[in-house]
């Protein structure tokens, strides 16, 4: 079965740029998806189709898919963004979330 | 608005059944892919089920054989029949719309515990 990876958690400090990596076979062949999860909360879409923002998300949020690897990249990172996130590919019909990262910004 | 609102979560035990909700606002179910997504108790997200809007429908792994997802256009609600639950079941359940999973519920609790 299809799986994806992702670091388990990624460290920023204020103000600079963090990445966020999800690595799968044949990954840039698919669409990946980024959901950002706070404790107690819902997932959020952040960015669809590899690189889309849904209306409301910042700027600040963007995305690649490339090769075997999808790269979330939150540039200026600020304490808000401390979260869980996810990413998504679909294969063969069937949904596949990676693992989670966890992002402290400190 | 574009609203889910899922139910029918509680406290079940193993070998035991329940059926979830997920009722829709400002959008129509039957034109959208509709899954559900669950989450165990400090992990990740795990994909559940999708139906398609022509009406196919597909289960991870963990679960076919034993969840149904279904639709009721006429109440403009998405369920998921769980049969057959066990311990691992235990999570928090979601429905989310189309295969961007770009507007989610609040979730509904599963326990499934003797």
């Amino acid at each position: 079965s299809y799986e994806l990876t992702q670091p388990p958690s990624v460290s920023v400090s204020p103000g600079q740029t963090a990445s966020i990596t999800c690595s799968g076979g044949q990954l840039g062949d698919k669409y990946a998806y980024w959901y950002q999860q706070k404790p107690g909360q819902s997932p959020v879409l952040v960015i669809y189709q590899d690189r889309r923002r849904p209306s409301g998300i910042p700027e600040r949020f963007s995305g690649s898919n490339s090769g075997n690897t999808a790269t979330l990249t939150i540039s200026g990172t600020q304490p808000m963004d401390e979260a869980d996130y996810y990413c998504l590919a679909w294969d063969s019909s069937t949904g596949v979330f990676g693992g989670g990262t966890k992002l402290t910004v400190l | 608005e574009e609203q889910l609102v899922e139910s029918g979560g509680g406290l079940v035990q193993p070998g035991g059944s329940l059926r979830l909700s997920c009722a829709a606002s400002g959008f129509t179910v039957s034109s959208n892919y509709m899954s559900w997504v669950r989450q165990a108790p400090g992990k990740g997200l795990e994909w559940v089920s999708v139906l398609y809007s022509g009406g196919s429908t597909y289960y991870a792994d963990s679960v076919k054989g034993r969840f149904t997802i279904s639709r009721d256009n006429s109440k403009n609600t998405l369920f998921l029949q769980m049969n057959s639950l066990r311990a691992e079941d235990t999570a928090v359940y979601y429905c989310a719309r189309d295969i961007s999973l770009d507007v989610w519920g609040q979730g509904t609790t599963v326990t499934v515990s003797s």
